[in-house]
């Protein structure tokens, strides 16, 4: 079963409008959410990370929005650039356990 | 400079040769981790260390070993490699669960193994 899900696989952006990157998650043990960015040949990096007791966290042009309820969030690009291409993992965690990838969503800028 | 490393990078090798790939980190990271990565299937945990001579499973820990003698060195054994273990492998490290920290994973460069 997986716990936490990115349904699209890719999504396509114009340069300079907005991206959103959705992911939902099943298990409500989770307590924190992190996004998480790749490109090609290369390994993931942390991008923004936001804790359950806040429901919005920014940093520049990344803002990331949880929805506790709906076992929601949502990672908002604006505005979108073409070094933003790339895959973008959602990722949770809590305990003592390690993070929960999702499956990843492949975003392409396009001029 | 902080990092992930990983060794080899690339790796060609045959059903039921062993393997090791290293991994290294210099952030004295308590927490080190192991994933795999497949088309479609993102990325899932294969075995992880919580500090020295403490290992657990992840989602897929079939056909693979792991150690943590050191802090610093987390090596990823394929004792009898099979075709199913082609795959892109990522090492990744961060400070331990409680620290008060979001727990940001850092990752190796990655390991594109495959198993003919």
């Amino acid at each position: 079963d997986q716990q936490v899900k990115q349904n699209s696989p890719s999504l396509s952006v114009q340069e300079g409008r907005i991206s959103i990157l959705n992911c939902d998650y099943t298990n409500s043990m989770f307590d924190y959410f992190l996004w998480y960015k790749k490109y090609p040949a290369e390994g993931p990096t942390f991008l923004i990370s936001i804790s359950s007791i806040k429901d919005k966290n920014e940093d520049g042009r990344f803002t990331v929005f949880l929805n506790k309820s709906a076992k929601h969030l949502s990672l908002h690009i604006v505005p979108s650039q073409p070094g933003d291409s790339a895959v973008y993992f959602c990722a949770a965690g809590g305990g003592a356990d390690g993070l929960t990838f999702g499956k990843g969503t492949h975003l392409i800028i396009q001029p | 400079e902080a990092q992930v490393t990983q060794n080899p990078r690339y790796l060609i090798t045959v059903t039921g040769k062993k393997l090791t790939v290293t991994c290294s980190q210099n952030m004295n990271h308590e927490y080190m981790s192991w994933y795999r990565q497949d088309p479609g299937l993102g990325l899932r945990q294969i075995y992880y260390s919580m500090n020295v001579e403490v290992t657990d499973k992840g989602d897929v820990p079939e056909g693979y070993k792991v150690s943590r003698k050191e802090k610093r060195n987390f090596p990823l054994i394929l004792e009898s490699p099979s075709p199913n273990q082609t795959s892109l492998y990522f090492c990744a490290s961060s400070f331990a669960s409680g620290s008060g920290s979001y727990n940001e994973q850092f990752f190796g460069p990655g390991t594109r193994l495959t198993v003919l």
